[in-house]
């Protein structure tokens, strides 16, 4: 069954660093998102990604974040300027065609900042 | 503002003992339910869905879960749980008037499967 990858899937930076975190989503879905969670905390949208575009971001998805699909197999999530706060375990998700299918989650990449 | 809650942080149960969940949202419009579940080490995986019709909606590994608006709930169900359903699960809620996919999600419930 095809899955959502993500690497790394551990990463210790320092505060201040860039970090990118990598996700291959499934290869006919066409809706990409991220979502982190914050150890203790809920599972939080971070932004949403449809036909080469932001198609909602959250207030947390400020402007040391980006998000690329560099090619056609990937989809990064980039922090320019690493805080302490951004430690959390970052899940890649992706559907299908529309945002109402089924959104298919990798096992998540955890980043810590120290 | 959309919300979820989770009231149930942790729950223990014997094993082949029935099991409940419960999920409360918030939302305006009408809303998508999910309920996905994470095993250690896993991404999430989709249990089931509420998207329209019927309001008892079936799920994998023999879960079910009731939609029910009066009560703005969506609570996850089987009649007997199995070692392998210890897990985390994450209630989730969809914007029928997005158009972007956003999830909602709640806290997380726990589940300890006692032999």
């Amino acid at each position: 069954e095809p899955e959502v990858t993500q690497t790394p899937s551990h990463q210790v930076t320092q505060m201040g660093q860039e970090v990118i975190l990598r996700c291959v989503p499934i290869s006919n879905h066409l809706y990409f998102y991220w979502y982190r969670q914050i150890l203790g905390q809920k599972v939080e949208f971070l932004v949403s990604f449809y036909n080469n575009e932001i198609s909602e971001k959250s207030e947390i998805f400020d402007d040391q974040f980006s998000v690329e699909r560099p090619d056609g197999s990937n989809f990064t999530l980039k922090i320019r300027s690493t805080k302490l706060e951004d430690s959390a375990m970052y899940f890649c998700a992706s559907s299908v065609v529309d945002y109402r299918e089924t959104q298919y989650f990798g096992p998540g990449t955890r980043l810590l900042v120290l | 503002a959309q919300s979820v809650t989770q009231p149930d942080i942790h729950i223990t149960v014997s094993e082949g003992a029935s099991l409940e969940l419960r999920c409360n949202y918030s939302y305006g419009a009408t809303p998508y339910l999910f309920w996905y579940v994470q095993s250690p080490g896993q991404g999430l995986q989709l249990l089931l869905k509420y998207f329209s019709g019927d309001t008892l909606v079936q799920g994998i590994k023999g879960f079910e879960a009731e939609f029910k608006r009066s009560q703005s709930s969506f609570n996850l169900r089987k009649p007997s749980v199995h070692w392998s359903d210890a897990a985390e699960y994450f209630c989730a809620v969809g914007a029928a008037s997005s158009n972007t996919g956003k999830l909602i999600f709640g806290q997380g419930t726990t589940l300890q499967v006692k032999p």
